[in-house]
């Protein structure tokens, strides 16, 4: 079966400092990956997605980057965080050359940015 | 652009009574629709999903939903809401590039 792991759980980081959240499927190959930042009453903002390795789609301007080094492996960076990074990153997959299916998502990771 | 809007931020209940959680989607083709449920500081489950067919849908937890493509809705309905149903609902278009709602917040009253 299809597993999705998503780290670390919680995470409080500074002003200024740099963010690397890690996501990673087990059980398929070549999956659609995406993160997805939460925030209270705004529902889930896409912000990456990738049918592939070294392929990534950017929804939203910011100052955070997404990449794709492995088939099952996709990391959100950050160079210097923002106050408005706070929030709830969820990453997901879905599988790829199926049209019609739903996307599976990790447990999230909240982020304090203080 | 594809496009969810959830109307309502939260909704109360009792235990017990009918519920009906409002989605509305713009899709510029034949929308996939997504119904989520969220507990807090969780990830998100799927309830269930309309791809095509029969427009009533029947998922998890004794919820359904209707397409009524004529008003460009999908919205969820549960007969008798348990107090374990108190979560956020999401309601997404699309495929690759999902879209989700603001959300729903869910509160039942004993």
């Amino acid at each position: 079966s299809q597993t999705i792991h998503q780290w670390p759980a919680t995470l409080v980081q500074p002003v200024g400092s740099p963010l690397s959240l890690e996501c990673t499927v087990e059980g398929t190959s070549n999956p659609n990956l995406y993160w997805y930042r939460q925030a209270a009453g705004r529902g889930l903002q896409l912000l990456f997605y990738s049918v592939g390795i070294g392929q990534i789609s950017s929804e939203v301007p910011q100052n955070l980057s997404a990449s794709r080094p492995q088939d099952r492996q996709f990391i959100l960076s950050s160079k210097k965080l923002l106050l408005s990074d706070s929030g709830f990153y969820l990453c997901a997959w879905s599988p790829a050359g199926k049209k019609y299916t739903e996307a599976f998502f990790g447990q999230g990771t909240r982020l304090t940015v203080v | 652009a594809q496009s969810v809007t959830q109307p309502d931020i939260h909704i109360t209940v009792s235990e017990g009574a009918s519920l009906e959680l409002r989605c509305n989607y713009s899709y510029g083709a034949t929308p996939y629709l997504f119904w989520y449920v969220q507990s807090p500081g969780q990830g998100l489950q799927l309830l269930l999903k309309y791809f095509s067919g029969d427009t009533l849908v029947q998922g998890i937890k004794g919820f359904e939903a209707e397409f009524k493509r004529s008003q460009s809705s999908f919205n969820l309905r549960k007969p008798s809401v348990h107090w374990s149903d108190a979560a956020e609902y999401f309601c997404a278009v699309g495929n690759n590039d999902m879209r989700f709602g603001a959300g729903t917040r869910l509160t039942v009253k004993p």
